[in-house]
């Protein structure tokens, strides 16, 4: 079974959109919420995370929104650009069980100039 | 990047051959994780180590084995390789407070 469900699938948005990628999970014991960002041919970077104890995180024009109670987390994207097209994941562990990551599917951002 | 490195990049290996991989990293992490990513699947974990000659399986683990005897050096190896595991393999080290970094990846098709 998936631990972390991510949609949609793909995206595609124009520049200066604000692109949203959602997530939802299950265990409620995962305490960390990464979003990865992958660009062709190369592995993924870390891009921002969060924790349970907070409902927002923003780093540049990157947010993370999260629901504790609804168990889901959202990537908001700002002022979207063309290089900003990529792969995006989603991913959740749970600290005491050697921070094995759980990863959504995988959202393919497309930025149109 | 971040001092991670995986070998080789690319690989083609005939099905029933034995293949392994290397990742190696130079910043002395506990713990480092092997992934395999395949479309519509995400990254799925296929074994990790969190200390010299301490592994686990993952959630993929049929078919493949690893080892660890340095700190820096974590191997995978398919012990007769299968059309299945046509991949894009990743590893991976756990960073303080967190998060992993990636290495590049080692795209492995099986003929």
């Amino acid at each position: 079974q998936q631990q972390v469900k991510q949609s949609p699938q793909s995206l595609i948005v124009q520049k200066g959109g604000i692109p949203i990628i959602n997530c939802a999970y299950e265990n409620t014991a995962f305490d960390y919420f990464p979003w990865y960002q992958q660009f062709p041919g190369k592995g993924p970077a870390l891009l921002i995370a969060i924790r349970p104890d907070v409902s927002e995180k923003k780093e540049g024009r990157f947010t993370i929104s999260f629901n504790k109670s609804a168990k889901q987390f959202s990537l908001h994207i700002m002022d979207s650009q063309p290089g900003d097209s990529a792969t995006y994941f989603c991913a959740a562990s749970e600290s005491n069980t050697g921070n094995q990551f759980y990863f959504g599917t995988g959202t393919s951002l497309t930025v149109i100039p | 990047d971040a001092g991670i490195t995986q070998s080789p990049r690319h690989k083609v290996t005939e099905t029933g051959t034995p293949v392994t991989l290397r990742c190696h990293q130079t910043e002395n992490h506990r713990y480092m994780y092997w992934y395999r990513q395949d479309p519509g699947h995400g990254l799925r974990l296929i074994h990790y180590s969190y200390g010299v000659k301490d592994t686990d399986k993952g959630e993929v683990s049929d078919g493949y084995s690893v080892s660890r005897s340095k700190t820096e050096d974590f191997l995978l190896t398919l012990e007769s390789a299968t059309s299945s595991q046509t991949s894009v393999y990743f590893c991976a080290i756990r960073r303080q407070g967190g998060g992993y970094t990636f290495g590049s990846g080692t795209r492995l098709t099986v003929v």
